[in-house]
């Protein structure tokens, strides 16, 4: 599976967007990318996952660069409780089984 | 639906003593995982269910654990006997789709501290 590069640790002020990237230069053409959170002390959370278009939910967007070498996941008003390790996590979307392997992630801290 | 429900919340124990941690999978949810987390190593997975039966569990680090699933709504991880570098947060999780099982929901983990 391809890997991830994440920053380890950013900051953003509650209320604004928060944008979280994430390097994956290796992606082949049928892995997918899928955003992971957890908030302390809690099991990760699944946010998103897209493979080339931009893709949005109720929690975030996920904005895939048109090479898909990287990306970028929006937080578009970030509140306290977003504080958590963001997982960027690239995996094949085929059929069978994949292991979704955790890297280290980014630690967002959400500030008043 | 409750979610997946992990069983104990914490356990602490001697060294050489068993341990057996528990999860109840969301209801319907085919595929079941088991994952570790320590500072150290982070999230690593240990083993997969699917419809009950082990796929892969190349993630076990050592006989010393074992883990079963007699029925659709029940899996444990054992650890005997136990050992301190066996403290960790355990993590169950299920997902409804074996294919894709893109999007895994997670129980809140069992914090486990063998002295």
């Amino acid at each position: 599976d391809a890997k991830t590069t994440q920053p380890p640790s950013m900051d953003c002020a509650e209320g604004r967007a928060a944008n979280l990237p994430c390097n994956h230069s290796t992606i082949s053409g049928n892995e997918y990318v899928y955003w992971y959170r957890q908030i302390h002390s809690q099991g990760p959370q699944y946010i998103i996952h897209g493979l080339k278009n931009n893709e949005t939910n109720e929690m975030a967007s996920l904005i895939i660069t048109e090479d898909r070498k990287s990306s970028t996941l929006i937080l578009p008003h970030a509140t306290l409780r977003d504080t958590a390790v963001y997982y960027c996590i690239v995996r094949p979307f085929s059929g069978g089984y994949n292991k979704l392997i955790f890297g280290a992630g980014t630690r967002l801290a959400v500030h008043p | 639906d409750a979610g997946v429900i992990q069983s104990p919340r914490h356990e602490v124990t001697e060294m050489g003593q068993e341990v057996t941690l528990r999860c109840k999978p969301i209801s319907g949810h085919n595929s079941l995982f088991w994952y570790r987390q320590t500072m150290m190593r982070g999230l690593e997975l240990l083993i997969y269910f699917n419809n009950n039966v082990p796929i892969d569990d190349s993630g076990m680090p050592e006989d010393r654990f074992s883990a079963k699933m007699p029925n659709a709504s029940f899996s444990t991880l054992k650890i005997q006997p136990s050992e301190p570098r066996d403290s960790a947060v355990y993590f169950c999780a299920s997902s409804i789709d074996r294919v894709h099982n893109e999007k895994l929901f997670f129980g809140s983990g069992t914090q486990l501290s063998v002295l």
